[in-house]
């Protein structure tokens, strides 16, 4: 199965960029995502990428995938406190569950 | 209405206890999930359900049993826990099992097992 790891913790000061990083084992998974949780809340999906990609931009978030080394970062530009949270890089193939990381604490600082 | 909603938001029980944990969505969504997530860990799976059917058990304890009466439905009845099963326990949902479709969760139930 899926063995995917994150750093546990990451501070940064509003307005500056985010890079989370991730690694994973299983090279045939099809789909990788980042989910956000945000205290006492369920996981939302904020973009996912097809193994086939390189790269994706959605407005803030920049997801990077080297497939090669098998590592997977979301960028997130102009970082703002309500960015503050939980992220979980994650990924699958098929009908394989959604294996998920450990979790990347983004901690804000105004 | 693109929301998945769990009932109740908190839940304390006493190790005799028979309760239910309820979840809904009205998306048309035919996959539907149980994850349990202990604090500062990642969500595990549980169980799946595809057009109302058992599809996986990640050899959960059978004190956990779930139902799904309807596809719009997902129950966990929950009878003689464990206090290490105290957790925060997710339902998610989407359009087909499979990694393609994007799992829509609701916010969880905060068990307490005393």
């Amino acid at each position: 199965g899926e063995d995917v790891e994150q750093s546990l913790f990451l501070s940064v000061r509003e307005g500056d960029s985010s890079v989370i990083n991730c690694t994973y084992t299983d090279s045939s998974s099809t789909y990788l995502y980042w989910y956000k949780q945000e205290p006492g809340a369920g996981l939302q999906l904020l973009t996912y990428i097809f193994s086939n990609m390189d790269m994706k931009q959605d407005q803030r978030l920049t997801v990077l995938l080297n497939k090669k080394d098998k590592h997977l970062s979301l960028r997130i530009a102009d970082t703002q406190t309500g960015d503050s949270a939980i992220y979980f890089c994650a990924g699958g193939a098929g009908y394989q569950k959604v294996t998920f990381g450990i979790g990347t604490k983004l901690q804000v600082i105004p | 209405d693109t929301e998945v909603t769990q009932t109740p938001k908190h839940l304390v029980m006493g190790m005799t206890n028979k309760k239910s944990l309820k979840c809904e969505q009205h998306m048309g969504h035919r996959a539907m999930y149980w994850y349990k997530q202990k604090a500062k860990k990642p969500p595990e799976l549980m169980f799946v359900y595809s057009y109302e059917k058992l599809s996986i058990n990640e050899s959960v304890p059978s004190r956990f049993s779930p139902e799904c009466p309807n596809s719009s439905l997902l129950n966990l009845h929950l009878h003689a826990l464990q206090p290490e099963d105290s957790a925060l326990y997710l339902c998610a949902s989407s359009l087909r099992q499979g990694s393609g479709d994007e799992q829509f969760f609701g916010p969880g139930t905060r068990l307490t097992v005393l």
